[in-house]
């Protein structure tokens, strides 16, 4: 079956604009979750949602949001965007609550 | 919060050598993966092993979840091993996804 998929895969952004990135699951996981990738700072959990509710919540600021739709599709979204946002933002799925995770090939925001 | 330390920091192997990394934790978990992540940035699940030795193939995986800590074997090493290993864990305790990461062990195996 078809993995994680993410949405887009590149792109570039300048100071003050937003983003918008997309992760559609495995077929059947209703969990996703968000992590951000930076040199600096590691892999970092933002947020996972379940049945389209938020779960959990890292220590991001506002900027930072995202939601789930009805078919368990995600979407996360930063405003006003910084060069330190800048980084590798990687979707996981998973069939639960507290199972094995499965990451997609992530989407690598680059911002000038 | 919970801490995971992953050593080494750096490993370099010729072809066909074997290998340990080490994952330690400092708190109880219900959740242990192992993680490669290719050039492209994509993290390749290993091994989802809360306890117990799992195998495949070359690679093998035990989780001391009592004296917390997960041991990574790599046999007979190959150039497209190399990249960035990830050990990851979920606290022990409530219904969530959230994994907390180590810092990774960077493998070069070369030729």
């Amino acid at each position: 079956k078809a993995g994680v998929t993410q949405t887009p895969r590149y792109l570039i952004k300048t100071r003050g604009q937003q983003v918008t990135l997309s992760c559609s699951p495995i077929s059947g996981h209703r969990s996703v979750s968000w992590y951000q990738q930076t040199p600096g700072q590691g892999l970092q959990f933002l947020f996972e949602y379940f049945s389209e509710t938020q779960r959990n919540k890292g220590n991001f600021p506002g900027r930072f949001s995202g939601r789930q739709f009805s078919n368990s599709r995600s979407e996360m979204n930063v405003s006003t965007l910084e060069l330190g946002d800048s980084a590798l933002y990687l979707c996981a799925s998973s069939f639960g609550t507290n199972g094995e995770l499965f990451f997609g090939e992530g989407s690598r925001l680059t911002v000038l | 919060g919970i801490q995971v330390e992953q050593s080494p920091p750096d490993l370099i192997l010729q072809e066909g050598a074997n290998s340990t990394l080490r994952c330690n934790f400092s708190d109880s978990v219900n959740n242990l993966q192992w993680f490669h992540q290719n050039p492209w940035g994509q993290l390749i699940n290993l091994f989802y092993i809360p306890s117990g030795t799992k195998q495949n193939g070359r690679l093998s995986a035990t989780t001391v979840a009592t004296e917390r800590y997960s041991l990574l074997y790599i046999s007979s090493s190959q150039t497209t091993d190399s990249g960035v290993y990830f050990c990851a864990v979920k606290n022990y305790g409530g219904a969530t996804n959230k994994l907390i990461f180590g810092t990774g062990t960077l493998l070069a195996v070369q030729p």
